[in-house]
Formats: structure tokens, sequence, C-alpha cells
């Protein structure tokens, strides 16, 4: 099945900087990558997602990149607020039921 | 967009007794649902597959006697963890897939406190 690697698992940067956070996945046959934030004690909710016929996308701050030959794309916030401070959780998947997670990271955007 | 709400958001239980989670859609069908569990600050980790009007499929490891899953309806799966023990506290979180979005909408969880 499915296994989705995630890193940094903790990351702390000034209020401004910009902030990158890198997945592989395994299987090829996945094509839809979706991240999601959680805040504490919250549910996840998706900011923004990729399919694998893209090979970027923007929405405002945030930006997904797909590189399908090496099986990894990533999540890249700019202008970092403190308001972004969270847990980020990659994903892929084929279909929402073989959906597998990344371990998630802790972003920490000090002021 | 679409909400998915859980209940009860909190519950406290002695060991040995049983618990029940539901899981709703609130503007929209879901013909199935999906039922996570996640350990303090880990992933996600799908526990099974809630199908309407069928049985659940469950994940490798994971006991179907144990966390009982029931689909009523096009609306509502909840989730039984029986005679529960303190190493089945966790918080516990559904998700439902948007009928036209293509998106995953989660509840707001269910944190388990087994005594």
């Amino acid at each position: 099945g499915e296994n989705v690697e995630q890193h940094p698992s903790t990351l702390s940067v000034q209020e401004g900087d910009s902030a990158v956070i890198k997945c592989t996945y395994s299987d090829s046959a996945s094509n839809y990558f979706p991240w999601y934030k959680q805040e504490l004690g919250k549910r996840p909710q998706l900011i923004i997602d990729i399919r694998s016929n893209v090979g970027e996308k923007k929405d405002q701050r945030i930006a997904v990149t797909l590189n399908k030959t090496a099986k990894h794309f990533s999540l890249h916030i700019t202008e970092t607020q403190p308001e972004d401070s969270a847990v980020y959780f990659c994903a892929a998947s084929i279909t929402f039921s073989d959906m597998r997670f990344g371990a998630g990271t802790r972003l920490t955007v000090k002021p | 967009g679409a909400v998915v709400s859980q209940h009860p958001s909190r519950v406290i239980c002695k060991s040995g007794t049983s618990v029940k989670i539901e899981c709703r859609s609130l503007d929209f069908q879901a013909t199935t649902m999906f039922w996570y569990r996640q350990f303090p600050k880990k992933s996600l980790m799908l526990m099974a597959t809630s199908n309407e009007g069928s049985k659940a499929t469950y994940e490798q490891g994971v006991e179907k006697d144990k966390f009982l899953i029931n689909h009523a309806s096009l609306t509502l799966s909840t989730l039984t963890v029986t005679s529960a023990h303190p190493e089945d506290s966790s918080f516990y979180i559904c998700s439902a897939p948007g009928t036209n979005t293509g998106e995953l909408f989660f509840g707001e969880g269910s944190r388990l406190t087994v005594l």
C-alpha cells in the first residue's frame, strides 16, 4: 500500500519568512495529493490540493509543487503569519479509501 | 462547503464499558465515511471505511469486534468502542467525501478517555 513520509516534523520560522514542508510517496499510481492544516484539538481542514496532471498550484500565499518522477511534493507558505502556526499533514491517494497521511509537521511562526 | 459533525466531542468512560461516537454529514449524503484514530502528535491512521447499507471495511490490525461500525443512513455513521480499555484512549475522527467537490471533509473529532 501507499506509504507517505513527511519532513520536517517540526519547523520554526520568523514571521514573514517562508516555510517549506516536503513529502514523498511510494505508490506511483497515486494521483491526488492534498494538504491539511490542523489546529490544536480541531479538525483537519484542506488548504490546497494537487492532482497528478498538474505540476504546481498556487493559492495566495500557499503553493504546492509535485514531481511525479521523483514521487515527491512540497508545500510552500510565503510571508508566514502567526496564524499559520498549526500542524500540517500531507496525503497521497488514488481513492479516498486508500488515502494515507504523512506524520505531520508542527509549524511555529514566531512574531 | 460541506459540513461533517461528530458527537460527542469528549467522552470519559470506565474501563469495560462501551462508547458510541456519531458522525453526521449535515448538508450532503455520504454513502462512504471514514474513521481514523489519531495519537498525540501523530498522524491520522485509517481504521475503517464505513459503507452505507453494507459492512464496514477494516484496515489490517483493527479489531472489527472491538470497533463496531454501523452506517445506518446516508447521513450517519457510528463507531462503538466496545469493552473499552485505557489503551483505547485516543482522538477518533471521521471524514466523508463531498458530493461534487472531490474533497474530504472531517468531523470535529472525539476525544475518548478510558479510566
